[in-house]
């Protein structure tokens, strides 16, 4: 079954400091792999989605990036952060296998003081 | 454009009585709906998808949904509630022809002892 390895699963950064969060998953080929921000304990934002490597679509202008060096490997990153980006960070995937349901992994709880 | 709504940010139920948990969405073309939970400091789980076929659908820990084309809802229900169901639920639905998948601003289940 697959499985999704997120890194770190909590992190504590200045504002205007540079962000790099990691994304690895196992257990499958070629999936779709999202990136989620969830604020206040509530609703999901996407941010990004990819469907192949290389291959990355923004849903929200705004100070963060992603990319898909791998397969399964998907990397959020940012070279300045700003206090708006504390939240909790979700990476997900969708395979073939898995039809149509998303399946996620644990989080990143970030927090820009 | 596509959206969910979940009404109620919060419901209380007394354990051992049915709850239900609403979701309404808006759509164009056949949706795909899906029904996941979040324990706190968690991802989320996946519970039961509707896609095609029979409107009631069953999924994980005895919890169902109905679909209902007429409403444009997607409400989820259990028989008889646990107070280990007590969680974040959150409806999503996924734009016919895309990756993209469309979450609610979740309901945060209350099961009182």
């Amino acid at each position: 079954s697959q499985t999704i390895h997120q890194w770190p699963a909590t992190l504590v950064q200045p504002v205007g400091s540079p962000l790099s969060l990691e994304c690895t998953v196992e257990g499958t080929s070629n999936p779709n792999l999202y990136w989620y921000r969830q604020a206040a304990g509530r609703g999901l934002q996407l941010l990004f989605y990819s469907v192949g490597i290389g291959q990355i679509s923004s849903e929200v202008p705004q100070n963060l990036s992603a990319s898909r060096p791998q397969d399964r490997q998907f990397i959020l990153s940012s070279k300045k952060l700003l206090l708006s980006d504390s939240g909790f960070y979700l990476c997900a995937l969708r395979t073939v296998i898995l039809s149509n349901e998303q399946f996620f992994g644990p989080g990143t709880r970030l927090t820009v003081l | 454009a596509q959206s969910v709504a979940q009404p109620e940010d919060q419901v209380n139920v007394a354990e051992g009585n049915p709850l239900t948990v609403k979701c309404t969405y808006s759509v164009s073309g056949n949706p795909y709906l899906f029904w996941y939970v979040q324990y706190p400091n968690r991802g989320l789980q996946f519970l039961l998808k509707y896609i095609t076929g029979d409107n009631l659908v069953k999924g994980s820990y005895g919890f169902e949904a109905e679909f209902n084309k007429s409403q444009t809802s997607f409400h989820l229900k259990k028989p008889s509630a646990l107070v280990s169901d007590s969680a974040l639920y959150f409806c999503a639905v996924r734009e016919p022809g895309t990756y993209k998948y469309i979450f609610g601003t979740g309901t945060r289940l209350k099961v009182l002892a």
